[in-house]
């Protein structure tokens, strides 16, 4: 089984903290990598993707690890509007709609 | 531009019965997925598509049928509905370029089978 795997949380942090999750894949032929983000009772909608010199979005900033097989994104200053689920995705060499894999997610709340 | 719509937001069927779920989407995408979300199973592919006419099995194929005759539309059909499958349906949508991994996903459909 292609696996990716993520802690579920919650993460449970105050407004402007600083907060980090880790995702980790099995299959060593994974190529691509993204963050998506999913509100409680909405639709996945990509947040980043991922880039082995890594990459960052204002507050965000996502990292690739290749030679220990993970993924991670660290969030600054933590706002009340970032409390989602965050979802790793991992696609396979090939490109194939079949080799693109979700992690099961991680909550984070943010509280004021 | 509607992105990808997803139709009915909600749906309560009994076992046993029929029903399918409709997806539409107008950014030309040549890729169409549906995937079924389960509390602590997270996304799971059941069907796709790369095109008019081609259709392949995903992770959790059984008891859902799928065609796609036209590149907007993907209908995933139940034919005789479980109370196992009781989730969250998305469509989902992508170019097929290479480097254009985006997935689209439509806003979902909440399905009860009692």
């Amino acid at each position: 089984r292609k696996e990716v795997e993520q802690d579920p949380g919650p993460f449970n942090v105050p407004e402007g903290a600083t907060v980090a999750f880790n995702c980790t894949y099995s299959n060593s032929a994974s190529q691509s990598f993204f963050w998506y983000r999913q509100d409680c009772r909405k639709e996945p909608k990509l947040l980043m993707s991922v880039y082995s010199s890594g990459n960052e979005d204002g507050r965000f900033t996502a990292q690739l690890n290749r030679a220990s097989q993970y993924i991670s994104l660290l969030i600054r200053d933590s706002k009340l509007s970032d409390s989602a689920t965050y979802l790793c995705v991992v696609i396979l060499a090939g490109g194939s709609q079949g080799n693109l894999i979700f992690g099961k997610g991680t909550k984070l709340s943010v509280k004021p | 531009n509607a992105g990808v719509t997803q139709t009915p937001k909600f749906q309560v069927l009994k076992t046993g019965q029929s029903m399918t779920l409709q997806c539409a989407q107008d950014m030309n995408h040549e890729y169409m997925s549906w995937y079924r979300q389960d509390p602590g199973m997270g996304l799971r592919l059941i069907h796709y598509s790369v095109g008019a006419g081609i259709t392949d099995q995903g992770e959790v194929p059984n008891g859902y049928n799928v065609s796609r005759s036209t590149t907007e539309d993907f209908p995933l059909r139940l034919l005789s509905a479980a109370p196992s499958q009781t989730s969250v349906y998305f469509c989902a949508t992508k170019k097929r370029e290479v480097g254009t991994d985006t997935q689209y996903f439509g806003p979902g459909t909440r399905l009860t089978v009692l």
